[in-house]
């Protein structure tokens, strides 16, 4: 089945920019999406890229897509401590009926002043 | 305009209870999801709905798991004798047309926690 890894913790300095990468295995994905979660909050949508894709920027946001390595990275730059969070990559394969997301365990995100 | 709406925001019961969980969706949304969060976990996806009917109902872990979206709005998941191991926060999400290039985006609610003591 389907199968997202992401890193657990990641600790970065006020004004450093921030790298959050994910691996998958379904090769049939066909958008893959940064969801942010505060603590005890629901999931926000941050940005999402299309298979077909290999940058994305949006603002202080780009997403990268190594689609023949299966991995894709989160930059955010001058990270803030509003940033602090979780932070899940998520994918939705092309067979699934629907476009169910498959998630990775989360990578938190510790922004220090 | 108003985002997906999850109520009650936390539910405590006991084990072997029934309970009942709500989510609205955004207006005009065909679709709607469930997924449920255990602590220190991803959104694991237990149902999803286009319109009125469940279209994909792999996820529920068993029988005493059951959802309805009667009139393809509001959704009610309904856990029948619950164990402790159901205890996590359990999440809706609702998508313009999961089909529509562009429009298939999941917006997610606040979330349920449930604790079953």
């Amino acid at each position: 089945g389907e199968d997202v890894e992401q890193s657990l913790f990641l600790s970065v300095r006020e004004g450093d920019s921030s790298v959050i990468n994910c691996t998958y295995t379904d090769s049939s994905s066909t958008y893959l999406y940064w969801y942010k979660q505060e603590p005890g909050a629901g999931l926000q949508l941050l940005t999402y890229i299309f298979s077909n894709m290999d940058m994305k920027q949006d603002q202080r946001l780009t997403v990268l897509l190594n689609k023949k390595d299966k991995h894709l990275s989160l930059r955010i730059a001058d990270t803030q401590t509003g940033d602090s969070a979780i932070y899940f990559c998520a994918e939705s394969p092309l067979k699934a009926a629907g476009n169910k997301l498959t998630f990775g365990g989360g990578t938190r995100v510790l922004v220090k002043p | 305009g108003a985002g997906v709406s999850q109520t009650p925001s936390n539910k405590v019961t006991e084990k072997g209870k029934y309970v009942e969980l709500r989510c609205d969706p955004i207006s005009g949304h065909t679709a709607l999801y469930w997924y449920r969060q255990s602590l220190g976990q991803g959104p694991e996806f237990l149902i999803y709905f286009q319109g009125t009917g469940a279209a994909d109902d792999s996820g529920l872990p068993n029988d005493r798991f059951f959802a309805v979206r009667p009139e393809g709005s509001v959704s009610t998941l309904k856990i029948q004798r619950t164990e402790r191991g159901d205890s996590a926060m359990y999440l809706c999400a609702s998508s313009l047309n999961p089909s529509g290039v562009g429009q298939e985006t999941q917006y997610f609610g606040p979330g349920t926690r449930l604790l079953v003591l």
